[in-house]
């Protein structure tokens, strides 16, 4: 059974940094291309970045470029979002989720989802 | 960057009504649609890929269809489990964007 728990969400004031994880299980991790997801309080989805199954490519939205950084380890099935100068628009839950192949072709889809981990920027 | 509109932003039905949203992109995207349901409190799961492929386990009243710039999600006969917001990604070129969301309730 795939299972993705994100984890290190919280209170951060505003220009402070946070680092996000996602334990994965039940799929071989290096296979896989990985995405964060973020939907503020009453808000939609947002894609925000992702990265391929090697960890080789790396992709980011314009709103976070420069400040929040992905990064995944296939030895022990995590993924990672390091997040820097946060603003008060980056409050959001954050949503780890599994790509269904390797790399960021066309097509690709998110075939399975954590629960989530809130982040709150406030001073 | 690829902008998706959906529409309705909202929608008010019964159970056994024929429901269908749409969602435009502001430019040809092929065939590369993804369409999410989220219900309150949990994450979103994928419905339909590649515009009209049903993800496994989910029901056949579920369909898509489009191509280009437009495309819709037909819910043939609403279930009671089937009030959620639901969500379009096109999945032509990153950002990986979303559209705006439906949210369909229960009239």
């Amino acid at each position: 059974e795939v299972q993705l728990l994100e984890s290190g969400g919280g209170l951060v004031q505003p220009g402070e940094s946070l680092r996000l994880s996602c334990a994965a299980s039940g799929f071989r991790f290096s296979d896989y291309a990985m995405i964060w997801v973020r939907q503020p309080p009453g808000g939609g989805l947002e894609w925000i970045s992702a990265i391929t199954g090697g960890g080789g490519h790396t992709y980011y939205a314009d709103s976070v470029k420069g400040r929040f950084t992905i990064s995944r380890d296939n030895s022990m099935n995590t993924l990672d979002l390091e997040m820097n100068s946060l603003r008060a628009e980056d409050t959001a839950v954050y949503y780890c989720s599994k790509g269904h192949a390797r790399s960021m072709f066309r097509g690709l889809r998110h075939d399975f989802w954590g629960q989530g981990t809130l982040v709150t920027v406030s001073s | 960057d690829i902008q998706m509109t959906q529409s309705p932003s909202s929608l008010s039905a019964s159970v056994g009504d024929i429901v269908t949203i749409t969602c435009r992109a502001n430019q040809t995207i092929d065939n590369y649609l993804n369409w999410y349901q989220q219900k309150r409190g949990e994450a979103p799961k994928l419905l339909i890929y590649t515009a009209s492929s049903l993800q496994t386990g989910v029901p056949s009243r579920f369909s898509g269809s489009g191509s280009g710039t437009d495309f819709t999600l037909t819910i043939s006969s609403l279930q009671p489990e089937d009030f959620a917001t639901y969500y379009c990604q096109q999945s032509y070129s990153s950002p990986r964007s979303f559209g705006q969301g439906t949210k369909l309730e229960m009239k």
